[in-house]
């Protein structure tokens, strides 16, 4: 079965502390990685995302991801967050070369202390 | 270039009657994506169309729910009637098809209409 799961539902961190968000994933088939986040009263917007090629991927804010496939993890890192991070991050996969549906972990609600 | 936009951001409505919600997808894109959240539980995959076609409907709940993409435009849902279970955060999405040279399509989501059902 298609399915992403986030290791942690609710974290809360001082500002200038180190992130990682754990994503596992069993999906069949080569896939394309994402991790979206949502902060609060704004759309769902892309984050970063893996595709192909290094696995190590920089996205906005940051924030970076490293793929390892023999462990189908996806996590996601920020070395030093800020209050403005605070926000729900879901990490998804859809199947890759195709406009295909993607399937979301639960998400995890952030939350910087200042 | 104005983004995905939904329409109404919320709605009330009691058990059993009907609500239709909006979607406007970016301008030019072929595919667009329903999803739904309901409280507590991840973001899923409700339908797909191309164009005015539906190419994957696998995660509509039951048979109370129609989408239609009338033109290849703008979307609509339909509950009808609606329960309380239907009660959530609805999504659109929309993206541009695969190129001959793209192995990856990223889908822009609109805000979501937050539904209640009582």
């Amino acid at each position: 079965a298609q399915s992403v799961s986030q290791h942690n539902h609710h974290v809360i961190l001082s500002e200038a502390a180190s992130l990682e968000l754990g994503c596992n994933y069993s999906y069949g088939g080569t896939v394309n990685l994402f991790w979206y986040v949502q902060y609060p009263g704004q759309h769902l917007q892309l984050l970063l995302k893996y595709f192909s090629g290094d696995p190590l991927v920089k996205g906005i804010k940051g924030f970076e991801a490293e793929f390892i496939k023999s462990k189908f993890s996806f996590n996601l890192r920020k070395p030093s967050v800020q209050w403005s991070d605070t926000a729900e991050y879901f990490c998804a996969v859809n199947a890759r070369n195709r406009d295909d549906k993607i399937i979301f972990g639960k998400g995890t609600r952030l939350h910087i202390l200042p | 270039e104005a983004g995905v936009t939904q329409f109404p951001s919320h709605s009330v409505i009691e058990k059993g009657q009907t609500v239709t919600l909006r979607c406007d997808p970016i301008s030019g894109h072929d595919n667009l994506y329903w999803y739904r959240r309901v409280m507590g539980k991840e973001i899923k995959f409700l339908l797909h169309f191309v164009k005015e076609s539906k190419q994957d409907e696998s995660g509509m709940p039951n048979n109370r729910f129609l989408a239609e993409r009338t033109g290849g435009t703008y979307s609509t849902l339909k509950v009808q009637p609606a329960e309380l279970e239907d009660s959530g955060v609805y999504f659109c999405a929309s993206s541009q098809g695969l190129g001959v040279q793209s192995s990856y399509n990223e889908q822009f989501f609109g805000p979501g209409t937050r539904l209640t059902v009582l």
